[in-house]
């Protein structure tokens, strides 16, 4: 069965843009979750996704949105980039929300 | 919300050696994880072990909940299990909250 997978693997943009970040789960897995790892912070949860709901959202500004469309896959959006957004953003899907999740290889973004 | 702290943050071995990384949580949990980072940034499932024992090869991993602990045993330890370990915690609180809180790691270095 295939893997986590996120496109783009890597990412350069400049200050003000915005990006989208995609994300397909394993196949018939429902829940999908994204995490932002950087040096100074560490991994913090963004939000988490089951059948194109969002179920919960961790503690980052408004520019950071999400959706879950109805074949499971999820997209990321940061709109406005800032310089410390840069960060390896990575999408994580289980069978449902409480089970064991497993991670695709991330998005690595660099803002300029 | 949970907190999760690992100990040792560093950690350096001569090949061969044993190894165990500990993860405390401050709360009751229902999933936890422990993971091995690789050096392109994905995240490597070891071991979903909210309670009990398990092993795989030469890991193992045995969660007390009720001490709020985990602890993760590395025997004849080899040079590609150098990285970073991480220990990730959930609490469903009222039925929702299924994000994982990570801590900040234990870096290990394993050297021929």
């Amino acid at each position: 069965k295939a893997g986590v997978t996120q496109t783009p693997r890597y990412l350069i943009k400049t200050r003000g843009q915005q990006v989208t970040l995609s994300c397909s789960p394993i196949s018939g897995h429902r829940s999908v979750s994204w995490y932002q790892q950087t040096p100074g912070q560490g991994l913090q949860f963004l939000f988490e996704y089951f059948s194109e709901t969002q179920r919960n959202k961790g503690n980052f500004p408004g520019r950071f949105s999400g959706r879950q469309f109805s074949n499971s896959r999820s997209e990321m959006n940061v709109s406005t980039l800032e310089l410390g957004d840069s960060a390896l953003y990575l999408c994580a899907s289980s069978l449902e929300g409480q089970a064991d999740k497993f991670f695709g290889p991330g998005t690595r973004l660099t803002v300029l | 919300g949970i907190q999760v702290e690992q100990s040792p943050p560093d950690l350096i071995l001569q090949e061969g050696a044993n190894s165990t990384l500990r993860c405390n949580f401050s709360d009751s949990v229902n999933n936890l994880q422990w993971f091995h980072q690789n050096p392109w940034g994905q995240l490597i499932n070891l071991f979903y072990i909210p309670s009990g024992t398990k092993q795989n090869g030469r890991l193992s991993a045995t969660t007390v909940a009720t001490e709020r602990y985990s602890l993760l045993y590395i025997s004849s330890s080899q040079t590609t299990d150098s990285g970073v370990y991480f220990c990730a915690v959930a609490a469903f609180k009222g039925g929702s909250n299924y994000k994982l809180t990570f801590g900040k790691g234990t870096l290990l270095t394993v050297n021929p």
